[in-house]
């Protein structure tokens, strides 16, 4: 069935780049998606990449996606103390209701 | 930005018993869901719901559970008789429209703690 595995932990020092990584197993996912949570917050996107894509820029997020390797990942350049959440990687198929998500990266930064 | 909210934001109950979880979601949106995050563990897909109906729903999704829109703003997550393995927070989120590549809304969730 659909999974997406993703590292729990990642820490970094306040103006790092922050490289946060996710897998994934459903080839025919048409949409990948990073969402962010705040402390006492509900999930909210931050971006979304098509399948057809390999890259997406967006400010300080980059999105990378090998779909080869099924493998995503979210790049923040000079990281600040607010990017301090936790970072869910997903998948959605198209035409799909549901969207399947990660367990979560928790990002710490340290000023 | 506008919101969807969720009440109460912890509710602590006794296995066996019966609880309903709210949520509103945005005014003019049309698709509905639940999900669950147990502690650790990934947030896990629970039911959609669109035109009062559902329109897919998880293995988790059993028949001790239950989703109603009893009025124009309301949607809310019955669990008919909780076991310990309910505890977890649980996200209601809302779409427009429900396109693959739409933004869903998630409320704050509610942290379900079942003794």
């Amino acid at each position: 069935g659909e999974d997406v595995e993703q590292s729990l932990f990642l820490s970094v020092r306040e103006g790092d780049s922050s490289v946060i990584n996710c897998t994934y197993t459903d080839s025919s996912s048409t949409y990948l998606y990073w969402y962010k949570q705040e402390p006492g917050a509900g999930l909210q996107l931050l971006t979304y990449i098509f399948s057809n894509m390999d890259m997406k820029q967006d400010q300080r997020l980059t999105v990378l996606l090998n779909k080869k390797d099924k493998h995503l990942s979210l790049r923040i350049a000079d990281t600040q103390t607010g990017d301090s959440a936790i970072y869910f990687c997903a998948e959605k198929e198209d035409g799909g209701f549901k969207t399947i998500f990660g367990a979560g990266t928790r990002l710490f930064v340290k000023a | 930005e506008p919101e969807v909210t969720q009440t109460p934001s912890h509710q602590v109950t006794q296995m066996g018993q019966e609880v309903i979880l709210r949520c509103v979601p945005i005014s003019n949106h049309l698709y509905f869901y639940w999900y669950r995050q147990i502690l650790g563990q990934k947030v896990e897909f629970l039911v959609s719901f669109y035109n009062n109906e559902i329109s897919e729903k998880s293995e988790i999704f059993d028949d001790q559970f239950s989703v109603e829109r009893p009025d124009g703003s309301n949607f809310t997550l019955k669990i008919r008789s909780t076991k310990l393995e309910d505890s977890a927070m649980y996200f209601c989120a809302s779409s427009e429209t429900g396109a693959t590549n739409e933004k869903l809304f998630f409320g704050s969730g509610t942290q379900l703690s079942v003794l």
